[in-house]
């Protein structure tokens, strides 16, 4: 069975502390590794979308990152408007069309 | 991006009645739409996968007589949830991918909060 585990649940940081999410995942033949950031009582907002291993991105203070076993989503010198949830999904050939999504890593920018 | 349209963002309704809620893709044209669902501090959970023309596939647990999904056009889906329960009260988000252009990437809509009295 598909397994997508992001870690930790929840993370504090101050604005301007780097830090990074991670995203754990088991699948067999993966077609797509993504990350999305939900704020609250919104839809999730697309962000990345990785294909292999060794693949990385970047959007303003966002890289994310994918090895064969695992996604990081780096935030360098984060903002209080970079406070969400970020989500991570995975797309695998079975039912390929489906995203198997995370937990969510709730994210606070304390000014 | 591509934007994907829901309506209404919030409904309140008594328990046994039944609430539609629409999912339209603004800007291109989706074969694909899917339902998911959403509670608190919790992730998404897949409810169904409809295709434009045919019927929805549901995901294992989800009772396709409870919710109704129709797909009548390449930019609009249905969702009903029929005879309503507390229990239903929820987050429902939809998201749609295109034709071509968009492959892979699923564009969300902004969800619609049910509250079931």
């Amino acid at each position: 069975e598909d397994q997508v585990t992001q870690s930790p649940e929840a993370l504090r940081l101050q604005e301007g502390e780097s830090s990074s999410l991670n995203c754990s995942y088991t699948v067999s033949g993966l077609r797509g590794l993504f990350w999305y950031r939900q704020d609250p009582g919104k839809g999730p907002e697309f962000l990345f979308t990785l294909y292999s291993a060794g693949e990385e991105k970047e959007k303003e203070r966002l890289k994310a990152t994918l090895t064969k076993k695992e996604s990081f989503l780096h935030i360098t010198a984060p903002k209080p408007e970079d406070s969400a949830t970020y989500l991570c999904a995975v797309q695998a050939p079975q039912g390929a069309q489906k995203l198997v999504f995370g937990q969510g890593t709730r994210l606070t920018i304390n000014p | 991006g591509a934007v994907v349209s829901q309506h209404p963002s919030w409904v309140i309704c008594k328990s046994g009645t039944s609430v539609k809620i629409e999912c339209r893709s603004l800007d291109f044209q989706a074969t694909t739409m899917f339902w998911y669902r959403q509670f608190p501090k919790q992730s998404l959970m897949l409810m169904a996968t409809s295709n434009e023309g045919s019927k929805a596939t549901y995901e294992q647990g989800v009772e396709k007589d409870k919710f109704l999904i129709n797909h009548a056009s390449l930019t609009l889906s249905t969702l009903t949830v029929t005879s309503a329960h507390p229990e239903d009260s929820s987050f429902y988000i939809c998201s749609a991918r295109g034709l071509e252009g968009y492959t892979g990437e699923l564009f969300f809509g902004e969800g619609s909060r049910l509250t079931v009295l």
